[in-house]
């Protein structure tokens, strides 16, 4: 049972473009909500984060959306850059415990 | 600091042997964890622990098992490797939930290949 889903296994921007990764869940449990990039041969990072209870976060080019009715959330990247070029990872905890539940992941190709 | 490290970085084993998947921080983190990424899987947790000397399971623990003696470190045993443990392992640790719970710090991972 995927309880984390990203359903596009991957995407392709042009550079100055905007990149949107989506994600969707199925666990009204889940209260606090992470995206984590991972290049290759390297562990994921940290990228942003959003509790439940905002429905947006911002740092820098990156944006994460929360729709808690839809269950759903998205990392909006702008501009896009060929450095952003990773896999993404949406990754969601519940309240009380460290534990990630991650998603399949969504690669991101940002072109010249 | 070096963050989470992980040895070694390559692993080619025969069915049935044993081996020992090592991981350390340096930043005294209570919560670390294992996890697996699998094609088309994501990762997923293995096992984890949130301070020394307690350990507990996370979504697929079979055939895993480990240890939490320090702070410092928390190694992955596999007891008799089979070809679905073939896989890339992941550490990572963390403070818990509440103190910067966001920022868990994964290591470089070990790619495991069971023949």
């Amino acid at each position: 049972d995927q309880q984390v889903k990203q359903n596009s296994p991957s995407l392709s921007v042009q550079e100055g473009r905007i990149s949107i990764l989506n994600c969707d869940y199925t666990n009204s449990m889940f209260d606090y909500f992470l995206w984590y990039k991972k290049y290759p041969a390297e562990g994921p990072t940290f990228l942003i984060s959003i509790s439940s209870i905002k429905d947006k976060n911002e740092d820098g080019r990156f944006t994460v959306f929360l729709n808690k009715s839809a269950k759903h959330l998205s990392l909006h990247i702008v501009p896009s850059q060929p450095g952003d070029s990773a896999v993404y990872f949406c990754a969601a905890y519940t309240g009380g415990g460290n534990k990630l539940t991650f998603g399949t992941g969504t690669q991101l190709k940002v072109e010249l | 600091n070096a963050g989470v490290t992980q040895t070694p970085k390559f692993q080619v084993l025969k069915t049935g042997q044993s081996m020992t998947l090592q991981c350390a921080q340096d930043m005294n983190h209570e919560y670390m964890s294992w996890y697996r990424q699998d094609p088309g899987m994501g990762l997923r947790l293995i096992h984890y622990s949130v301070g020394a000397g307690i350990t507990d399971q996370g979504e697929v623990p079979n055939g895993y098992n480990v240890s939490r003696s320090t702070t410092e470190d928390f190694p992955l045993r596999l007891l008799s490797a089979a070809p679905s443990q073939t896989s890339v392992y992941f550490c990572a640790s963390s403070h818990p939930t509440g103190v910067a719970a966001d920022t868990q710090y994964f290591g470089p991972g070990t790619r495991l290949t069971v023949l």
